[in-house]
């Protein structure tokens, strides 16, 4: 069955260290795997994908992930986290007719 | 407007009764998906529409749930006889769907949802 975890309900990160939010996957093919991100009250934003191509994705606000073959992985990382970065995380992999299918979310918690 | 706007942004009905959500797409896009969100869980697949194919339903999760489009514009989902557990966040998203490049047409933008409260 194709699916997604995000196996951590929260992460908490001091400022200024470094982050990174998991996620595994099961689908059939090559996938096609994303990030977005929630902020309180308001809707789902895009983060970055990856498709094809350099397993090392970068997308907006320095957040970058490493696509992992062998271990269908898509961990979402950032080098030095910022206050402003709390929030919800969600992982997804497209299957037919480009739909997502999500991970339960990650809530991300940043101290100052 | 730039974004997927949704309307109301907060419904609270009494059991049974019925309610219509509604969903205005970038425009442009030809893709729409509604999704339900349950307090601390993640999206959960609801329908698609894609131009003037027949839509995918397969995430309605019961005959009390249906949904329209009118071509590439509007969308409602219409939730009748609501019971408690329908209490969720909506939200709605749209996408190129087949057109444009292969990562725009996977990107989709999302409205803030319509918070559904059932008494």
């Amino acid at each position: 069955a194709q699916s997604v975890a995000q196996p951590e309900d929260q992460v908490n990160v001091a400022e200024g260290n470094p982050l990174t939010v998991k996620c595994t996957y099961s689908v059939s093919g090559n996938p096609y795997l994303f990030w977005y991100v929630q902020y309180p009250n308001r809707g789902l934003q895009f983060l970055l994908k990856y498709i094809t191509g350099d397993n090392l994705v970068k997308g907006s606000y320095g957040f970058e992930a490493e696509f992992n073959k062998s271990q269908t992985s898509f961990h979402l990382k950032k080098p030095s986290a910022l206050v402003s970065d709390s929030a919800l995380y969600f992982c997804a992999v497209r299957v037919r007719n480009y739909q997502l299918i999500w991970g339960a979310g990650t809530k991300l918690i940043i101290k100052p | 407007g730039a974004g997927v706007s949704q309307s109301p942004s907060n419904k609270v009905t009494e059991k049974g009764k019925d309610v219509e959500l509604r969903c205005d797409p970038i425009s442009g896009h030809t893709a729409l998906y509604w999704y339900r969100q349950r307090l601390g869980q993640g999206l959960e697949f609801l329908i698609y529409f894609q131009g003037n194919s027949a839509p995918d339903k397969s995430g309605l999760p019961s005959d009390r749930f249906s949904a329209e489009r009118t071509g590439e514009s509007v969308s409602t989902l219409t939730i009748q006889r609501t019971q408690q557990e329908d209490s969720a966040v909506y939200l709605c998203a749209s996408s190129l769907g087949f057109s444009g490049t292969e990562l725009a047409k996977n990107i989709q933008y999302f409205g803030a949802g319509t918070r559904l409260s059932v008494l």
